[in-house]
């Protein structure tokens, strides 16, 4: 079945530094891929729609300076936050959708990001 | 707007039980429905799709167009079962899905 992996799984970085995340989906190509985060025991929230050679969309209240997404292929979409803060810290999540067919989403492990 | 709501946070129930998870969405549009489960520290899994009308796990949900419902069900819970349901909302293509807040389900031995 499909995969998406995502690296790392979880990540503890210093206020002020930057972050990336990659979302790899392994065995079917994306050209859509969508980031979400999630707080502790609550639901998912998307942040932006990553599209293979053009630039990604924002959800409202998501700041896109903050959250760089790159899809530099049509097997790997990147989140990195830059400057991260505490309030940060949290679980991101991307997924994938097979680009040929109308599969499901399938989704990475997710990344747990605790700023200190 | 696309809407889901999940009205339980959490769901206890007892092993052997029935177990009924409520959803109810708001699309103007044709829904695609889902339901993701998502077990301790693991990733969140399809469970069913409101198109392929199986039965995963014993789980099945039926979506009701004029009750804007998709309940998930399943006759007798298993202490398994144990998870954070999740009801989705979309549309074929490349959308992103709608989550509603969850429902944890409890089930007690």
């Amino acid at each position: 079945g499909a995969v998406v992996s995502q690296h790392p799984s979880w990540v503890i970085c210093k206020s002020g530094t930057s972050v990336k995340i990659e979302c790899r989906s392994l065995d079917f190509q994306a050209t859509t891929m969508f980031w979400y985060r999630q707080f502790p025991k609550q639901s998912l929230m998307l942040m932006a729609t990553s599209n293979e050679g053009s630039k990604a969309t924002y959800e409202q209240g998501v700041e896109k300076d903050k959250f760089l997404i790159n899809h530099a292929s049509l097997t790997l979409s990147t989140l990195t936050v830059t400057s991260a803060h505490p309030e940060d810290s949290s679980f991101y999540i991307c997924s994938a959708r097979r680009t040929e067919d109308n599969s499901p989403l399938h989704f990475g492990n997710g990344t747990r990001l605790t700023v200190t | 707007a696309q809407r889901v709501t999940q009205p339980e946070k959490l769901l206890s129930v007892f092993k052997g039980a029935p177990v009924e998870l409520k959803c109810n969405y708001s699309y103007s549009g044709s829904p695609e429905l889902f339901w993701y489960v998502q077990y301790s520290r693991q990733r969140l899994q399809l469970l069913l799709r409101h198109i392929s009308r199986e039965s995963i796990k014993g789980f099945t949900a039926d979506l009701n167009k004029g009750e804007t419902s998709f309940h998930l069900k399943k006759p007798f819970a298993q202490e398994e079962d144990s998870a954070m349901y999740y009801c989705a909302l979309g549309n074929s293509g490349n959308t992103p899905l709608v989550f509603g807040k969850g429902t944890r389900l409890s089930v007690i031995a």
